[in-house]
């Protein structure tokens, strides 16, 4: 349950103020990643760290900034977001021996709002 | 396109009873196909994966099974209770590049 932690939980936001979103995981785990979930649709994963390299970037938009500075702690630097970006952000872990089909965890989330 | 629809996109039913939820994809070549279990206020929690030989695979009351010829697979939960209300999410991936695909989830409310 304690595994992957994120903070803040929530936040709410305007479109021209500068936050970051944190997190960090007490696994072990070599591979972080960073998802957005909107009601009712898939997760859409952003972005991908393996032993603290980014490996994957799904067109994400430059507004939304990663930072991994070592394989327990990742980061989402945020600024000028629109209000399609609010959501709920999930951070997840995994071994990363395996790639993408490891198992992943989880942390709760930051509920996002841009007003 | 590899894709993943899952049905229905939302379930009610009484506590007690049984319930089974549909997961259906077009992913190729497969891998491996999760169920994740997410409560609301939370992120997904994994319950099961079944790989290409399996056709099914339990954990407690959920039994996932999977059909690879049909490219179908389905969750079924016994004797459900208050805690399973949650979303239940069906991710494949697959062989090529082991990109994950997700599908929407289908929720579940369990009442009283």
């Amino acid at each position: 349950e304690t595994g992957v932690t994120q903070t803040p939980r929530h936040l709410v936001m305007g479109m021209t103020n500068k936050k970051s979103l944190k997190c960090e995981q007490h696994l072990g785990h070599n591979a972080m990643y960073w998802y957005k979930q909107s009601a009712k649709k898939p997760l859409e994963l952003m972005f991908v760290y393996n032993f603290k390299e980014q490996t994957e970037n799904n067109s994400v938009p430059s507004r939304f900034s990663p930072e991994c500075p070592n394989s327990s702690h990742l980061f989402l630097h945020l600024h000028t977001l629109q209000p399609e970006d609010s959501a709920l952000y999930l951070c997840a872990s995994s071994p990363g021996e395996r790639g993408r089909t490891d198992t992943q965890y989880f942390g709760p989330g930051t509920r996002l709002t841009v007003l | 396109k590899n894709q993943v629809e899952q049905s229905p996109q939302s379930l009610i039913i009484l506590e007690g009873k049984n319930c089974t939820l549909q997961c259906n994809y077009t992913v190729s070549p497969f891998s491996n196909l999760r169920w994740y279990k997410q409560d609301t206020g939370r992120g997904p929690v994994s319950l099961t994966i079944m790989t290409f030989s399996e056709n099914t695979k339990s954990n407690g009351r959920y039994t996932a099974t999977l059909d690879a010829d049909t490219k179908q697979s389905s969750l079924h939960i016994t004797a459900s209770q208050l805690s399973d209300s949650a979303s239940y999410i069906c991710v494949v991936s697959a062989r090529s590049n082991y990109q994950l695909i997700w599908g929407a989830g289908t929720k579940l409310i369990i009442k009283p």
